[in-house]
């Protein structure tokens, strides 16, 4: 299928623990994000790559440090993981040249718990 | 302030309703207005799109944009149970960075 992929879906894990997020899609998009949805649904970008380059960078902690080894992956780590950081961590892709508007094309969705 | 502000809901309406979601927005340079649908446990995916002000229909959904007003609706007419969802929307500038500003969601529950 067609699509953009996250694993894991879900992940538990301790406070101070180092976890990682894996993003993939394979519609061949340039345009690459990482947003983070807290429990009242307000989606906050975190990073975007264009074909592996870094263009937006939100303030984030740097704690979180994004890697994207291809124009169709994108991962992210967190190290010393915090009880704020529990959210749902959405990947998402964007078409090149449609630049007249911003269609993006989520993945399902990483629910991240930390205890 | 944020520069998107949207009605925060919970909206609970009965089938067939007509239900109308609203965001405005603080920044003119925004130029492009979008409106995403995610179901719960999902990603949220694009419903429809508008650049101008005016009104966009796509079926029973009708985009409305004011930009004079910095006011955009999504209106759904004889809503279903399925469209019971979160409504995001968002907004763009026109660069090639790409990045959308979203609203905080609105909660809808379409009761049979």
């Amino acid at each position: 299928d067609t699509a953009v992929s996250q694993t894991p879906k879900y992940l538990v894990t301790q406070m101070g623990n180092d976890k990682s997020i894996k993003c993939e899609q394979n519609l061949g998009h340039d345009t690459m994000y990482w947003y983070k949805q807290d429990s009242k649904k307000f989606l906050k970008i975190m990073f975007s790559y264009n074909n592996k380059e870094l263009i937006i960078n939100e303030t984030v902690p740097n704690r979180f440090s994004p890697k994207s080894p291809d124009k169709a992956h994108l991962n992210l780590h967190i190290n010393s993981l915090e009880l704020g950081d529990s959210a749902v961590y959405f990947c998402a892709s964007r078409p090149s040249g449609r630049p007249l508007y911003n269609e993006q094309f989520f993945g399902p969705g990483t629910r991240l718990t930390v205890l | 302030q944020k520069e998107v502000e949207q009605d925060p809901g919970p909206l609970s309406v009965p089938e067939g309703a007509i239900v109308s979601l609203n965001c405005t927005y603080s920044n003119s340079a925004f130029q492009y207005f979008m409106w995403y649908r995610q179901y719960s446990r999902k990603g949220p995916e694009l419903l429809m799109y508008t650049y101008s002000s005016g009104n966009k229909e796509d079926g029973r959904f009708t985009a409305q944009v004011d930009k004079s007003s910095k006011y955009i609706s999504l209106f759904i007419r004889d809503s279903q149970p399925s469209d019971s969802a979160t409504y995001l929307c968002a907004m763009t500038y026109n660069t090639n960075a790409g990045k959308s500003t979203f609203g905080d969601g609105t909660t809808l529950t379409v009761k049979p």
